[in-house]
């Protein structure tokens, strides 16, 4: 079974800071790892993806993660902060071996003050 | 732009009334989800289409009944609903094998008076 923990359900940071969002995965088998993002009263969009192939994984808006199977992480980060990176993130597992369900970790709000 | 279009956006219903929610893609995807989202909760998986049949799902109460007619289409009918059913209804596709890589719908906000 697979699981993941987000660590701290809130970050905040300034404009220009790093943003770095923590994610730590449970896999009996080789996973696949996602970034989810979800804006108010919006739905999921996907950010990025780990498939096993290149473990820097470079997404969307700026954001990347690096797979680190030493450390079962899978961190989600930013170099610099814009005022519409507030939102909600969730990072996700399943398995490559199947039908699986997609396992979302709870989930932590970004927050960004000027 | 959402390519998951869901209606209607916001849903106000009755304990006693029955409504449907639906959603539509047109990426020729071949797998459909219903999803529920609670206030500052992650996603709940409900329901799992593949190939129009279903092939999850996650003991959902019988009040909430899917349907698939084809492979744009999904519906989840309601009928009967409690308070607590009050949430976020969140539709998602997929190409077809279950990798992960969701396209989600903007919701279906259901109030249950």
């Amino acid at each position: 079974a697979q699981s993941v923990t987000q660590l701290g359900s809130h970050v905040s940071v300034s404009e220009g800071a790093l943003v770095l969002l923590r994610c730590n995965y449970s896999s009996s088998v080789p996973p696949y790892l996602f970034w989810y993002v979800q804006y108010p009263n919006q739905g999921l969009q996907l950010l990025l993806k780990y498939t096993s192939a290149a473990t820097l994984v470079k997404g969307i808006n700026g954001f990347e993660a690096e797979f680190k199977k030493s450390e079962t992480s899978f961190h989600l980060t930013k170099p610099s902060a814009h005022m519409r990176d507030a939102a909600e993130y969730f990072c996700a597992v399943s398995s490559n071996t199947g039908f699986q369900k997609l396992v979302f970790g709870t989930g932590t709000r970004l927050l960004v003050s000027p | 732009d959402t390519e998951v279009t869901q209606t209607p956006k916001h849903l106000v219903m009755g304990m006693t009334n029955k409504k449907s929610l639906k959603c539509e893609q047109h990426m020729g995807h071949r797998a459909m989800y219903w999803y529920k989202q609670k206030a500052k909760k992650p996603p709940e998986l409900m329901f799992v289409y593949s190939y129009e049949k279903l092939s999850i799902n996650e003991s959902v109460p019988s009040r909430f009944s899917p349907e698939c007619p084809n492979s744009s289409l999904l519906n989840l009918h309601l009928h009967a609903l409690q308070p607590e059913d009050s949430a976020l209804y969140l539709c998602a596709s997929s190409q077809d094998w279950y990798t992960g890589e969701l396209f989600f719908g903007e919701g279906s906000r259901l109030t249950v008076l």
